[in-house]
């Protein structure tokens, strides 16, 4: 059973460049989550995509966007990159369960690091 | 008032001693709740979850939610040095977006 995969997994960038990064759910997973974790903190959700559609989103600029596609995978996109933007960015899949509902349990992929100079 | 708060800690114990981690958030409309555990430079591995009022035991670890109270705690018991990790609290408040906490770091002394 193949768990949440994302690539790359580290990267370095210069100001005011482009990354995308790329992540597959767990096999059964329909719902895609990012997350930013800087250093010493939690993760922080940047948004959420479930039917190739953006359900909601964090507080994060609109220099950040994201895709999801019809076999659930999906990539993030964060354009004129800032130092700031330096962190380990999570990718996690989760599910609708039978009973339509969602729980909020979150599986994580091993995560891309970014670095921006 | 930030929505997931924990002690940042860090918070060192000997092993085989009791490992009490706690959390508390700001939403009561919170469903459920989860602990993860991080390792140094991986990513966060959900090792308990729990939606209603009480304990629930698993292994050596037992949760604790109450909802008056709006407290989730993480005890682990006969700590070991491998525990050694950071643990994430989380809630999800339902739609689309689980919160989580800064984390607990937790050092098991040998």
């Amino acid at each position: 059973d193949a768990g949440v995969t994302q690539s790359p997994t580290h990267l370095i960038k210069t100001r005011g460049q482009q990354v995308t990064l790329r992540c597959s759910p767990k096999s059964g997973h329909d719902t895609v989550s990012w997350y930013q974790q800087a250093l010493g903190q939690g993760p922080q959700f940047i948004f959420q995509y479930y039917e190739e559609e953006e359900r909601q989103r964090g507080n994060f600029p609109d220099r950040f966007s994201g895709h999801q596609f019809p076999n659930y995978s999906s990539e993030l996109n964060v354009n004129a990159l800032l130092l700031g933007d330096s962190a380990l960015y999570l990718c996690a899949s989760s599910l609708v369960g039978r009973s339509g509902r969602r729980t909020g349990e979150l599986f994580f992929g091993e995560g891309s690091r970014l670095t921006v100079l | 008032q930030k929505e997931v708060e924990q002690n940042s800690g860090p918070l060192s114990v000997p092993e085989g001693a009791i490992a009490s981690l706690n959390c508390t958030y700001s939403d009561r409309v919170s469903q459920s709740f989860f602990w993860y555990r991080q390792y140094s430079g991986k990513s966060p591995e959900l090792i308990m979850s729990i939606y209603s009022n009480g304990d629930k035991e698993d292994g050596r670890f037992t949760a604790q939610l109450n909802k008056a109270s709006q407290y989730v705690s993480l005890l682990i018991r006969d700590s070991q040095p491998s525990d050694s990790a950071t643990y994430l609290c989380a809630v999800y408040t339902g739609g689309f977006k689980t919160i989580f906490g800064a984390g607990t770091r937790l050092f098991v002394k040998a």
